[in-house]
């Protein structure tokens, strides 16, 4: 597996509480993202990095904020935890835009109660 | 945005046969196809992956192909093994009207299921 760790692996917060995940990576790979993952949804996009301080917004970004302060670490945000945000989150990063080959992370079970 | 769909969401085959796992695609612009197989309760694991300028990749027991015109990829497992049950992904990057940064839509998954 490609050094990419998670952190908390689990978690179980109350609605309205603040909660970040975070992403921590040793490929020195330009590109992270986050993702969720929801029985019958597959793997959704909620935010990516493409840069040090560059990030965007992905299909399913309500609800939730991310930084990058350096190239190993992408945190991801959830201001006031809701029980639709209950799921796996999954971080990964590739190495560059041509490439595109994503190695994922081992996840982080989340549940708000 | 982009859609990918994916077919069938269940598969069951017995040991030795061959499985097929279909994806459509919307987004023309489309350009890096990657399979990622699943283990219950694991990460994501990249196991084959396609560009738009190939037609078809082997690796071992897995190919893939790409169809460009119809928009539309396959992944082939042959000679299957109860270890190769897990649950499927297709992907495919959208480029939302400008640089794509490798952003993936995947498809809902196929449980795959090798009995021995």
């Amino acid at each position: 597996d490609a050094g990419i760790t998670q952190s908390p692996r689990h978690k179980v917060t109350e609605t309205g509480t603040p909660v970040t995940l975070r992403c921590h990576q040793t490929e020195n790979h330009r590109y992270m993202y986050w993702y969720r993952q929801d029985p019958g949804h597959g793997l959704r996009l909620i935010h990516y990095s493409y840069g040090v301080k560059d990030t965007d917004k992905g299909e399913v970004s309500d609800g939730y904020s991310v930084s990058r302060s350096k190239t190993e670490d992408f945190l991801l945000t959830l201001e006031s935890a809701t029980s639709s945000q209950t799921s796996v989150y999954f971080c990964a990063i590739s190495g560059d835009g041509y490439s595109y080959e994503q190695y994922f992370g081992p996840g982080t079970r989340l549940t708000v109660t | 945005g982009e859609n990918v769909e994916q077919h069938p969401s269940t598969l069951s085959v017995q040991e030795g046969d061959s499985a097929v796992i279909k994806c459509t695609y919307s987004d023309s612009a489309s350009n890096y196809f990657p399979w990622y197989k699943q283990e219950l309760g694991k990460r994501p694991q990249l196991i084959i992956d396609i560009r738009s300028n190939v037609g078809e990749k082997k690796d071992q027991r897995i190919a893939v192909t790409l169809n460009k015109t119809a928009k539309h990829f396959s992944l082939h497992i042959t000679e299957t093994q109860p270890e190769d049950s897990a649950v499927y992904f297709c992907a495919a990057t959208f480029n939302a009207g400008g640089t794509s940064y490798g952003k993936l839509t995947f498809g809902q998954g196929t449980i795959l299921t090798v009995h021995p």
